[in-house]
């Protein structure tokens, strides 16, 4: 069984580092084409991709988001850790972390798993 | 970064009616488009990838089609608990971007 859950903050005041984790289970983040990446949805509004980071410690980034953001990852863990630096008011989302499993006939690969979200609030 | 369009943003239906909802990508992005279904408070639930195939356990009355630039979400037969937000999302290149959404609501 599969399963990642979101932990970190549900309140940041801004200008401060968010830090959130990923836990997951049911699979293995050493494992040749697995990747784990963030979403977040502001409240009331769409999906919006943060950063993934895939078994070979391969990262992406939203060029958008990108000097904000570092993605990590501890195998051992099996964590995936996001931090998001000077967060802003129009930072308050929800916050996914999600499971991409590239198949052997597939470059690339949509999120499969999802955990339920954690709601970060920023505010001072 | 390859923009995403869906359409409608909104729809009024009735259990039992075929629905259709499109996606369209700035580029051309092969079969690299996945359908997500959202209820609130919940997290996204994919439902097809690669353009047509239907992720397992999913229902048959969802189905997609389309490649290149223009894509479908098909719901043949809408039943209760398909009132939802379906969202399509693009995997071809970085940035991953999602579509603004489509909400199903019960007419």
């Amino acid at each position: 069984q599969i399963t990642l859950k979101e932990s970190g903050p549900t309140l940041v005041k801004p200008t401060q580092t968010l830090t959130l984790t990923c836990t997951f289970s049911g699979f293995s983040l050493s494992t040749s084409g697995v990747g784990v990446g963030w979403i977040r949805q502001p409240p009331g509004k769409a999906l919006e991709w943060l950063a993934l980071i895939y078994w070979d410690d391969d990262k992406r980034y939203s060029p958008s988001l990108k000097s904000r953001l570092t993605i990590t990852k501890d195998t051992s863990k099996n964590q995936v850790v996001l931090t998001m630096t000077n967060m802003d008011p129009v930072d308050t989302a929800t916050y996914y972390c999600a499971r991409s499993d590239i198949v052997a006939t597939t470059p690339t690969a949509p999120f499969d798993y999802w955990g339920q979200g954690t709601l970060v609030t920023v505010s001072s | 970064a390859i923009r995403i369009t869906q359409s409608p943003s909104s729809l009024s239906a009735s259990t039992g009616d075929r629905v259709t909802i499109t996606c369209r990508a700035s580029q051309g992005i092969s079969s690299y488009l996945a359908w997500y279904q959202q209820k609130p408070g919940k997290a996204p639930k994919l439902l097809i990838y690669a353009a047509s195939t239907l992720q397992s356990g999913v229902p048959s009355r969802f189905s997609g089609s389309g490649s290149g630039t223009d894509f479908t979400l098909t719901i043949s037969c809408l039943q209760s608990e398909d009132f939802a937000t379906y969202y399509c999302q693009q995997y071809y290149s970085y940035p991953w971007t999602f579509g603004q959404g489509t909400k199903v609501e019960i007419k």
